[in-house]
């Protein structure tokens, strides 16, 4: 099955970017999709498509997909950023799964 | 609004059995394939389920293949899971989610209900 790997936490200064990857065997052949959740809340999805925002998601928040990485880049990160956030690929060649990475809380200093 | 909404989470008994619903609203459900995901205590996601628009096509997570069953009502707006010989390992906060229409991601997703298996 494929797998997803994620560091498990990430922490970054206001004001600063925050990039979080997101591995995976050839993951950019993949379209992958990113959310974030905070404690207590469900997940919402804020960058589809390796690099595609739902309405309402600020431009802040970007996302990229190359050889075995995909990175999501938080800029002029805020306090409100704080939070886990999860890729997602389907993996079309396992019965079709849908797969989720390990998740990394982003920290604000 | 679009909204989906979940019922039926509870203690439950290992080896017992437990349905979850969820309400769609806002939408036309029977245009959209709908998931369930869980997440246990203080870890990550877990996909579970996958049904197709009409119904047609299941597919299930390796851990959950024949104790899990996904379904659907389009005419009643609901999704289910049938949930059977429950584990410990099964307790989590389960969540119902809508596929994009043209993306495997998941754009809309429920609240959640707590699914506790315990003696």
């Amino acid at each position: 099955s494929y797998v997803l790997t994620q560091p498990p936490s990430v922490s970054v200064a206001p004001g600063q970017t925050a990039r979080i990857t997101c591995g995976g065997n050839n993951i950019g052949s993949k379209s992958v999709h990113w959310y974030q959740q905070k404690p207590g809340q469900a997940p919402v999805l804020v960058v589809y498509d390796d690099s595609d925002r739902p309405s309402g998601i600020p431009e802040r928040f970007s996302g990229s997909n190359s050889g075995n990485t995909a990175t999501l880049t938080i800029s002029r990160v805020q306090a409100g950023d704080e939070a886990d956030y999860y890729c997602q690929v389907w993996d079309g060649s396992s019965d079709h799964h849908w797969v989720f990475g390990g998740g990394t809380k982003l920290t604000v200093l | 609004q679009v909204q989906l909404v979940e019922s039926g989470g509870g203690v439950v008994q290992p080896g017992r059995s437990l349905r979850v619903s969820c309400a769609a609203s806002g939408f036309t459900l029977s245009s959209y394939a709908m998931h369930w995901v869980r997440q246990a205590p203080g870890k990550g996601l877990e996909w579970v389920a996958v049904i197709s628009y009409d119904g047609s096509n299941k597919y299930y997570a390796d851990s959950v293949k024949g104790r899990f069953t996904i379904s659907r009502d389009n005419s009643k707006n609901t999704l289910y899971v049938q949930m059977n010989s429950l584990r410990a390992e099964d307790t989590a906060v389960y969540y119902c989610a809508r596929e994009m229409a043209t993306q495997d991601a998941f754009d809309i997703w429920g609240q959640g209900t707590m699914v506790t298996v315990s003696s």
